[in-house]
């Protein structure tokens, strides 16, 4: 596609639920990565991907959350017994390279949880 | 990754140039210095990326003196548009799988 494409945009849980939250990123881009963003902070770093290889996932807060890309196109967060500290809007961005900062994000899926 | 600082918020008026400068005395020899710009409930998009001296694109200029302990980035005759959040970010944009390091970013309000 034209652009990183993050869904489901608004995603309301309740407390113990688990979600899943979806990125596609541009076709052909060999880098994924997985940022949080709390309410009036900068993006936090959760996880990279190099094609379907997770090579960092240093940034995940906890063992509920969990992040795949089996194919080395899609990718999902999952994050499993939501709590309400995990409410913030989760981003993806992806690049056709290793390095460099050519990132491309998508708009973001707000997760709130009740 | 070297830290950045920069200042929290700025406000300015249509037709005005903005200035915004990030301290980041630490920058290592492989760091580049580079700028995202974030609209509410969007994604950062990328502005400007730069190593030394001055770099100018349709958007914006970057300025970095000789030491690279700071950089400033200038947004000619900013519009309403241009409110936003920009961040600075300083990495060695070589290495593979660099994640980035978001700071707090300084709120930029352009009022009419």
């Amino acid at each position: 596609g034209a652009g990183v494409s993050q869904s489901p945009r608004y995603k309301v849980a309740k407390r113990g639920q688990d979600v899943a939250l979806r990125c596609d990123p541009i076709s052909g881009h060999v880098s994924l990565f997985w940022y949080q963003q709390a309410l009036g902070q900068g993006p936090e770093f959760l996880t990279y991907f190099q094609n379907e290889a997770q090579l960092d996932k240093s940034g995940l807060p906890s063992d509920r959350f969990f992040a795949e890309r089996p194919e080395g196109s899609v990718s999902t967060l999952k994050i499993q017994r939501t709590q309400q500290e995990d409410s913030a809007v989760y981003l993806c961005a992806s690049s056709s390279r290793e390095g460099g900062y050519g990132y491309t994000f998508g708009s973001g899926t707000r997760l709130t949880v009740v | 990754l070297a830290k950045t600082t920069q200042p929290i918020s700025m406000d300015s008026y249509e037709g005005q140039e903005v200035n915004i400068t990030c301290s980041h005395n630490n920058i290592a020899t492989n760091d580049y210095i580079t700028w995202y710009q974030q609209f509410p409930s969007q994604g950062p998009r990328f502005i400007i990326q730069g190593y030394k001296t001055k770099v100018t694109n349709e958007v914006a200029s970057l300025f970095i003196p000789a030491d690279r302990k700071s950089s400033t980035l200038s947004l000619p005759r900013v519009s309403l548009s241009d409110t936003a959040v920009y961040y600075c970010l300083v990495g060695d944009i070589g290495a593979a799988g660099n994640k980035l390091t978001f700071g707090g970013g300084t709120r930029v309000l352009v009022k009419p």
